[in-house]
């Protein structure tokens, strides 16, 4: 099974902050990730699919990049209400898996 | 509008069965795939189970051999019949459609909690 790697576990950050959040394959998953916001007590809600592609309603501050086993998901000016945890999830031969999350916290 | 409600969940003993419904509105589940994902408390999400629209079923290698998601095409609603409980399945389990071969989940339902103890 593939694993993916999500670095930090946890990031301190400010509004209007730059962030990243890094998610690593371990092969190659082309640009078949996803990555989804989640609030507590909340299903998690999808931001980012293939890679790059912005799901509709979400705000423009969010962007993902990346191919193969690399991969970053970009919050360009931190707000309020992004204070949450991130999941990257990818697909691969009839099995998903997530990273083990990001919480991104206030400064 | 597209919406999934799960039900079903509760407190069960180890070993004991449980078997949980995802109701969808706004589209159909059976020209879909459809996913379970759950999360144990405190932890991240873990995929369990998918049934593509041809009626293919996959399972992660931890409830292989005891769950199996099925659907109801005429009632447009999804299951999950859980056999062999144990103590580790206990988690909030989420129903969420695929849209399409990329496998990223578009919604996602609110979450039923399974607890699995004695």
């Amino acid at each position: 099974d593939i694993q993916m790697t999500q670095s930090p576990s946890t990031l301190s950050a400010s509004v209007g902050d730059r962030v990243t959040i890094t998610c690593r394959a371990s092969q190659s998953i082309s640009s078949w990730l996803a990555w989804y916001q989640q609030k507590p007590g909340k299903a998690p809600k999808l931001l980012i699919y293939k890679a790059s592609s912005l799901e509709s309603g979400v705000p423009s501050r969010f962007s993902g990049s990346g191919s193969g086993t690399e991969f970053t998901l970009t919050i360009s000016s931190l707000q309020p209400d992004d204070f949450a945890t991130y999941y990257c999830q990818q697909y691969n031969s009839y099995s998903w898996t997530f990273g083990r999350g990001t919480k991104v916290e206030i400064k | 509008e597209v919406q999934l409600v799960e039900s079903g969940g509760g407190l069960v003993q180890p070993g004991e069965s449980l078997r949980l419904s995802c109701a969808a509105s706004g589209f159909s589940v059976n020209r879909n795939y459809m996913s379970w994902v759950r999360q144990a408390p405190g932890k991240g999400l873990e995929w369990v189970s998918v049934i593509y629209s041809g009626s293919n079923t996959y399972y992660a290698d931890s409830v292989k051999g005891r769950f199996t998601i099925s659907r109801h095409n005429s009632k447009n609603t999804l299951f999950l019949e859980m056999n062999s409980l144990r103590a580790e399945d206990t988690a909030v389990y989420y129903c969420a459609r695929i849209p399409d071969y990329y496998g990223y989940f578009d919604y996602w339902g609110q979450g039923t909690l399974v607890t699995v103890s004695s």
